[in-house]
């Protein structure tokens, strides 16, 4: 787990607060992605960043806002949210957007929103 | 609307079996096929990646690929106690995003 890292690891929040997720990828990747994995539903895919610009927004609320600085850094902003938000929230990195290339997971942050 | 579907178990099998996990995708043009283990509270790793037709072994994972029938399986020999945990089929093509399935919850007995 220590070659893709998020913080922080569990976050409660009420629906007013602003808070944020980091991750960051110590693999030399050039594409981060992140994910919401809600329990009984498949993991889904929320934005793609290669080469530090964004490819995919998977028709993601703006009460989600991402951030990529550098191909090492990935934050998703997080800002009046609602309780069916709850998720883990997983970052991922992989070298780049070639077909076979593999992903890695970070530890994912647990959010809870009261 | 592209699809990865898995039978979501739980499937259990005492230990020493063999144990099998199935998917199919509905997407004919799919290139890339990824098997993760996801323990209850941790994040995915990926167990097996393959990408053409037939078998491909790695200790005691085989990955089966079928893409004639759409169909993906992972075979787990000599199942442990610790092989238990949740397994996610991954599908995706050139350009694409991975698509998912929910997962199948594999228990195995000792």
């Amino acid at each position: 787990e220590t070659g893709v890292t998020q913080t922080p690891r569990h976050l409660v929040m009420g629906m007013t607060n602003k808070k944020s997720l980091k991750c960051e990828q110590h693999l030399g990747h050039n594409a981060m992605y992140w994910y919401k994995q809600s329990a009984k539903k498949p993991l889904e895919l929320m934005f793609v960043y290669n080469f530090k610009e964004q490819t995919e927004n998977n028709s993601v609320p703006s009460r989600f806002s991402p951030e990529c600085p550098n191909s090492s850094h990935l934050f998703l902003h997080l800002h009046t949210l609602q309780p069916e938000d709850s998720a883990l929230y997983l970052c991922a990195s992989s070298q780049d957007r070639t077909v076979q290339e593999t992903q890695y997971f970070g530890p994912g942050t647990r959010l809870l929103v009261l | 609307q592209k699809e990865v579907e898995q039978n979501s178990g739980p499937l259990s099998v005492p230990e020493g079996a063999i144990a099998s996990l199935n998917c199919t995708y509905s997407d004919r043009v799919s290139q890339s096929f990824f098997w993760y283990r996801q323990y209850s509270g941790k994040s995915p790793e990926l167990i097996m990646s393959i990408y053409s037709n037939g078998d491909k072994e790695d200790g005691r994972f085989t990955a089966q690929l079928n893409k004639a029938s759409q169909y993906v399986s992972l075979l787990i020999r000599d199942s442990q106690p610790s092989d238990s945990a949740t397994y996610l089929c991954a599908v995706n093509q050139a350009g694409t995003a991975l698509i998912f399935g929910k997962g199948t919850t594999l228990s195995v007995s000792s």
